[in-house]
């Protein structure tokens, strides 16, 4: 299976919004309603903030929102924050008990 | 609070074997989650090694399946990864995660870098 895609980088203004997409195909996010995404700070352990495409876990911020159309998922992040400045990944169930990730956005706050 | 935190050697010799473990406090391996190996090679993206079960039933990429075998200790609370045949390629930060009910990673350890190097 291969990678799913993801823009390397984006960036936004603090309070403004910001959405990353994640393409993928008909194996994967089209297939199947269980994306997730992760945020991760380089050095830490990679923290879970949608799953299940638009599902927030407890305690994390409603200023982190999923939705999914066709074959492509999207993470908005709104009100962007300073500490939102980290490395963003999506991830699908790939059918068979299998997952794939996607490459990664690298999100700047300026 | 469930914690995870992954052990090993941080340099392992092409065409050798890499072994991690990672050990578990918080939850119990022998509930009813999956416990999965993700890696980051430097550079790039993440990348799903495989999933094991307490009962030992495992998943794993189909790419990597050849050379991947899981295991878990349910005595220890911990789970473990053995890689075979290793190359320069297999260099990456290794995590180890806990899937949620649902298809998802809830708990992830800060990850360790192995390095393939003579």
């Amino acid at each position: 299976q291969s990678a799913l895609t993801q823009p390397a980088s984006v960036s936004g203004s603090p309070g403004q919004s910001i959405t990353i997409s994640c393409a993928g195909t008909n194996s994967d996010i089209g297939g199947y309603n269980f994306v997730s995404w992760y945020q991760h700070h380089p050095g830490k352990a990679p923290k879970l903030i949608i799953y299940d495409v638009n599902k927030r876990p407890s305690g994390v911020s409603i200023r982190f929102s999923g939705s999914k159309s066709g074959n492509t998922a999207s993470l908005t992040i709104s009100g962007l924050q300073s500490d939102d400045e980290a490395d963003y990944y999506c991830c699908s169930h790939a059918g068979s008990y299998t997952w794939v990730f996607g490459g990664g956005t690298k999100l700047t706050v300026l | 609070q469930v914690q995870l935190q992954e052990s090993g050697p941080g340099l392992v010799r092409p065409s050798e074997t890499l072994s991690l473990t990672c050990g578990v406090s918080g939850s119990f391996i022998s509930s009813g989650y999956y416990w999965g190996w993700i890696r980051q090679p430097p550079g790039k993206g993440l990348e799903w090694i495989g999933n094991i079960y307490r009962s030992g039933n495992t998943y794993y990429d189909p790419s990597l399946k050849s050379r991947v075998t899981m295991s878990v200790d349910t005595s220890a609370n911990q789970f473990s990864l053995k890689m075979n045949s290793v190359t320069a390629a297999d260099t990456a930060i290794y995590y180890c995660a806990r899937k949620g009910l649902s298809y998802y990673f809830d708990y992830w350890g800060q990850g360790i870098l192995v390095t393939v190097s003579s």
